[in-house]
């Protein structure tokens, strides 16, 4: 069953700003991952939220997570055209269960 | 590290035509892996996943199967395909020590 909730489905911005993404789920957690797929291409793994953290940065990525609200946001900053991908949140339910992944959010940064 | 191979990276089938997609993993052993379908502009829908030789688990019920001959292959099957058939087909397997995925390059699937 689809888990998490992308939003916006489609993103347009320029270069240079900021893009925010947001994902919602509806279960409890063992951690929320953001993953990014280029076009016609498998995904890739970009960052691990965990249940008790609320904020976590990678380079110029940053993630939060509410476990109150069941929502999280990945923030790239500074975008460049080369940020134009789809950006996928999974969940993690524990156990051996298997990730859960959004319908996605595709960004397109324009140059 | 995991790298996940899998083949053909295209193909085209006709309706009713028989289906085999292959996955093989390197750098891991005894790993979960994961078949995944991407329907065009949507996101990803879980498959099969198994966590052994021989144990395959569905999560829907469909016109695919699913089998693990080998500790490190994972082949996705039909008998029959159907237009509905037609996706992107991912294979996926943890990385080590971690319930992170890492994914192949897909197998794009259209059925005509």
């Amino acid at each position: 069953s689809q888990q998490g909730e992308e939003d916006p489905q489609a993103l347009s911005i320029q270069e240079g700003e900021n893009a925010t993404m947001n994902c919602s789920y509806k279960t409890s957690i063992n951690n929320l991952q953001w993953y990014r797929q280029n076009s016609g291409r498998g995904l890739v793994h970009l960052i691990l939220i965990r249940s008790n953290e609320r904020e976590k940065h990678s380079g110029r990525l940053r993630v939060t997570l509410d476990t109150s609200k069941k929502s999280s946001s990945l923030l790239i900053t500074a975008s460049r055209a080369a940020d134009t991908a789809s950006y996928f949140c999974a969940t993690d339910g524990g156990g051996n269960t298997p990730l859960v992944f959004g319908k996605g959010t595709r960004l397109s940064v324009i140059a | 590290s995991q790298t996940i191979h899998q083949w053909p990276a295209t193909l085209v089938q006709p309706v009713g035509s028989p289906l085999s997609l292959e996955c093989t993993v390197e750098g891991t052993s005894n790993p979960n892996l994961y078949w995944y379908r991407q329907a065009a502009g949507r996101g990803l829908q879980l498959l099969f996943y198994s966590v052994g030789i021989g144990q395959i688990s569905s999560e829907v019920p469909q016109n695919l199967s699913a089998s693990r001959p080998q500790d490190r292959q994972f082949i996705l099957s039909s008998k029959k395909l159907l237009l509905s058939d037609s996706g992107f087909y991912l294979c996926a397997g943890p990385r080590e020590g971690a319930n992170v995925l890492t994914f192949g390059a897909g197998s794009r699937l259209t059925v005509l």
